[in-house]
C-alpha cells in the first residue's frame, strides 16, 4: 500500500517559469490537501478538495492552482514561480474531511526558485 | 484567527525519561485535534487523533490529553526511547472554518539521547 506518493522529491526552478507537482493516493480518500511547509511558519494549507471535481483556496493559495480531475490525483501547478514560493511541499489525504480521521502526508517536494 | 502554539520548541532527555510536550490554541471552538511526528525530510505522520468530545486517547507509550475549555493538549511518551527522536507537532481543526484544514503549531523538536 503505497499511501500518498509525491513527485519529484526535489526541483530547482528559475524565477517565471511553471510545473505541476503531482500528488497520488491509492487508499480512495476523498478529501486532499496541499501545504506548504516554511521554517518559523509552519505548515499552512495552500488548496484543498472534499472530492473529485470540487476544490476550495486555503490560507495562502496565490500563485497556485489545483484541480481535481480523479479521486486519486491532486495535482499543484505554479503558474510563474517566484522566489517566496521556496518552501517544502506537501500533499495530505483523509476519509473525513475536517480532520475527522488521520491525516496522511506524502514525503513531501523541496521546491527552490532561484 | 486561531493560533497553536507548542512549548517547549526543543527538548533533549536521557534515554528511559517520561515526557510531556505541550499544545496550546486560542479558540476552543475545535472539531478535533491531531499529534503528528515528522522525521528529517518525510512527511507528517499520524500519531494519535483526539476528537472535541473526548478527554485523551492512547497508543502503547503515547497519551495525548485535550481539555477545550482551557486550549490545551498534551502528548505524554513514558519510557522514551532513541527511536523517539523526531519533531512533534499538534493541529486543531475548526469548526468556524467549515471544517476543512488544519492549523498547526511549530512543533517541538525532541532528542533522546542514547
Amino acid at each position: 500500500n503505497a499511501g500518498v506518493t509525491q513527485t519529484p522529491k526535489f526541483q530547482v526552478l528559475k524565477t517565471g517559469q511553471s510545473m505541476t507537482l503531482q500528488c497520488a493516493q491509492d487508499m480512495n480518500h476523498e478529501y486532499m490537501s496541499w501545504y506548504r511547509q516554511d521554517p518559523g511558519m509552519g505548515l499552512r494549507l495552500i488548496h484543498y478538495s472534499v472530492g473529485a471535481g470540487i476544490t476550495d483556496q486555503g490560507e495562502v493559495p496565490n500563485g497556485y492552482n489545483v484541480s481535481r480531475s480523479t479521486t486519486e490525483d491532486f495535482p499543484l501547478r505554479l503558474l510563474s514561480a517566484a522566489p517566496s514560493q521556496t518552501s517544502v511541499y506537501f500533499c495530505a489525504s483523509s476519509y473525513l474531511r475536517g480532520g475527522g480521521s488521520p491525516l496522511h502526508f506524502g514525503n513531501g517536494t523541496r521546491l527552490t526558485v532561484t | 484567527k486561531q493560533e497553536v502554539t507548542q512549548i517547549p520548541a526543543a527538548l533533549s532527555v536521557p534515554e528511559g525519561e517520561n515526557l510531556v510536550l505541550n499544545c496550546s490554541f486560542t479558540d476552543s471552538a475545535i472539531y478535533n485535534l491531531q499529534w503528528f511526528r515528522q522525521d528529517p525530510g518525510k512527511g507528517l505522520t499520524s500519531l494519535l487523533l483526539i476528537q472535541s468530545s473526548q478527554r485523551e486517547q492512547t497508543s502503547g507509550r503515547l497519551n495525548a490529553s485535550l481539555d477545550k475549555s482551557s486550549g490545551r493538549s498534551t502528548l505524554y511518551i513514558a519510557a522514551s526511547q532513541p527511536g523517539d527522536s523526531a519533531t512533534y507537532l499538534c493541529a486543531v481543526t475548526e469548526k468556524e472554518k467549515g471544517a476543512d484544514g488544519l492549523t498547526f503549531g511549530k512543533g517541538t523538536h525532541l532528542i533522546i539521547q542514547p
